[in-house]
């Protein structure tokens, strides 16, 4: 099945500990982002990529960083730098823009749960 | 990207139909109107997108008015299963960069 897969849903770090979430995607997409959710909130973009080895800062990549290695993998570290990283993060991707299929929406996985004691 | 307005909360019975509105009074001539939904502690879904026609699919009806500042995303017999937060967002298709959440309708279908 193609989709998109994000490990694990829920992640329990201590504080000042950097941690990785993982987002692999088999639906050949070339864009891939970063969202974060807090409790009764929309979505924050904290970082997109559009191509591999290349991506751009969102509305608050600060304290996180990522890597485009590969088109599959778009993994995302929270850093020791973020001031309140627990939230629920959510990755998402999509065609390029010119492209025919699914008119370019965005199809987001499950999303991991990540508490900071 | 245009901003949107939503209720923030709405109740349906199971088996009605449930109309939820957007206001979008800024949108420009290019952009469409999409329509997400989360149900609680999943990834946001896809429904529908439309630019000025109504439109249909298997999942949802998307009402646009003649003057495109505004919508109405319609669930023909709403089920249990619907209840989740609903989020208009309007951007000009195909383009890049992130989707514009804001905190959506919540939709509560009741038996």
């Amino acid at each position: 099945d193609g989709g998109i897969t994000q490990s694990p849903k829920y992640l329990f770090r201590k504080e000042g500990q950097n941690v990785t979430l993982s987002c692999e995607q088999n639906l050949n997409h070339d864009a891939m982002y970063w969202y974060r959710q807090d409790p009764g909130q929309g979505l924050r973009l904290i970082y997109y990529s559009q191509i591999v080895n290349d991506f751009q800062k969102g509305d608050i990549a600060e304290g996180y960083s990522v890597s485009r290695e590969k088109k599959e993998s778009f993994p995302l570290t929270v850093t020791s730098a973020q001031k309140n990283p627990t939230a629920f993060y959510l990755c998402a991707s999509s065609s390029l823009a010119g492209t025919k299929s699914s008119y370019n929406e965005q199809f987001f996985g499950p999303g991991t749960r990540l508490t900071v004691l | 990207d245009a901003k949107t307005t939503q209720p923030p909360s709405m109740d349906c019975a199971e088996g009605r139909a449930a109309n939820l509105p957007c206001n979008h009074s800024t949108i420009s001539g290019n952009e469409y109107v999409y329509w997400y939904r989360q149900i609680h502690s999943q990834g946001p879904q896809y429904i529908i997108h439309g630019l000025k026609n109504n439109e249909t699919n298997e999942m949802a009806s998307l009402i646009i008015t003649e003057d495109r500042k505004s919508s109405t995303l319609i669930l023909p017999h709403a089920t249990l299963r619907d209840t989740a937060v609903y989020y208009c967002i309007v951007r000009v298709r195909g383009s890049q960069g992130n989707l514009i959440f804001g905190k959506g309708t919540k939709l509560s279908v009741k038996p």
